[in-house]
C-alpha cells in the first residue's frame, strides 16, 4: 500500500532563512507520480509541482526547489530565503501508477505547517 | 475560470440531519473526488468517480453516499450527520490518464461543515 510520511508536523523559521520540508514515501510501483500542494490560511489547494518516478532531475522554480531521491524514497521540498507569504501547510502526495490508471486519486501526507517570522 | 465549485462553503447541521454537498466542474474532467480534512490528519479520500453513472470507495466512506448523474457533477451526501463528520470537505477533479496530463488533481475551495 502507498504511504506518505511527513514526520515535521510544524517548522517556525525567521524570515529569510532556507527551510526543508522532508517527505518519504513507500509504494511497490515501479511508475508513480509524487505531488506537492500548498494550502494558504486561506485555505485553498495550491497546485506547486509534479514529478514522475522515471524524472529524478532536481527542479527549481524561483526560491523553490525540489530535491527527488528514489534510492531513500524522498521528495523534499526547499524554499530559500523565505517570505512571510510561504507561511501555510504544505503537503506532499503520491500516485502510484498501477492504482486504477491512477483514478483512486492521490494519497496526502499530513502536512508540515510553515510558519515564517518577520 | 471557475474551475472546482463547491456548494455551500459552510453548514451547521445537528446530529442526525442530513445533507448535501455539491462539487461542480468546468474543466470537462473525467475523475471527480470528494476529501475530507481534519487537523492532523491530511487529506484523507472518501469516495470518487471515473465517469459519468460511476462512483467508488475511498479510504474513509463509512457514513457517506455519492452520486456522478452529470459529468460535470459529483454529490456528496450525509444521511444521517453525526459529529465525527465534523471536516473541511474538499473536491477535486482531474483528467482521465492521458500522458501530459497525469492526475493533477484540481480542487475546490472547500466546504466547512460542523455538526453539533
Amino acid at each position: 500500500a502507498q504511504k506518505v510520511t511527513q514526520a515535521q508536523t510544524e517548522i517556525s523559521v525567521v524570515e529569510k532563512e532556507d527551510v526543508t520540508l522532508d517527505c518519504v514515501y513507500e509504494t511497490r510501483d515501479t511508475t508513480y507520480y509524487l505531488f506537492w500542494y500548498k494550502q494558504p490560511p486561506s485555505g485553498e489547494l495550491v497546485f506547486l509541482i509534479r514529478r514522475n518516478s522515471f524524472d529524478e532531475q532536481n527542479e527549481i522554480s524561483g526560491r523553490y526547489s525540489w530535491n527527488f531521491q528514489k534510492s531513500t524514497s524522498s521528495f523534499n521540498f526547499t524554499i530559500t530565503a523565505s517570505q512571510v507569504v510561504d507561511s501555510a501547510v504544505y503537503f506532499c502526495a503520491l500516485s502510484e501508477a498501477s492504482a486504477g490508471g491512477g483514478a483512486d486519486g492521490l494519497t496526502f501526507g499530513k502536512g508540515t505547517h510553515l510558519i515564517i517570522q518577520p | 475560470n471557475a474551475g472546482v465549485t463547491q456548494t455551500p462553503k459552510f453548514r451547521v447541521l445537528k446530529t442526525g440531519q442530513s445533507m448535501t454537498l455539491l462539487c461542480a466542474q468546468d474543466m470537462n474532467h473525467e475523475y471527480m473526488y470528494w476529501y475530507r480534512q481534519d487537523p492532523g490528519m491530511g487529506l484523507r479520500l472518501i469516495h470518487y468517480s471515473v465517469g459519468e453513472g460511476t462512483t467508488a470507495k475511498g479510504e474513509v466512506p463509512d457514513g457517506y453516499n455519492v452520486s456522478r448523474l452529470k459529468k460535470q457533477n459529483f454529490l456528496l451526501g450525509l444521511e444521517s450527520a453525526a459529529p465525527s463528520q465534523t471536516s473541511v470537505y474538499f473536491c477535486a477533479s482531474s483528467f482521465g490518464v492521458s500522458v501530459g496530463r497525469l492526475r493533477e488533481l484540481f480542487f475546490g475551495e472547500g466546504s466547512r461543515l460542523t455538526v453539533l
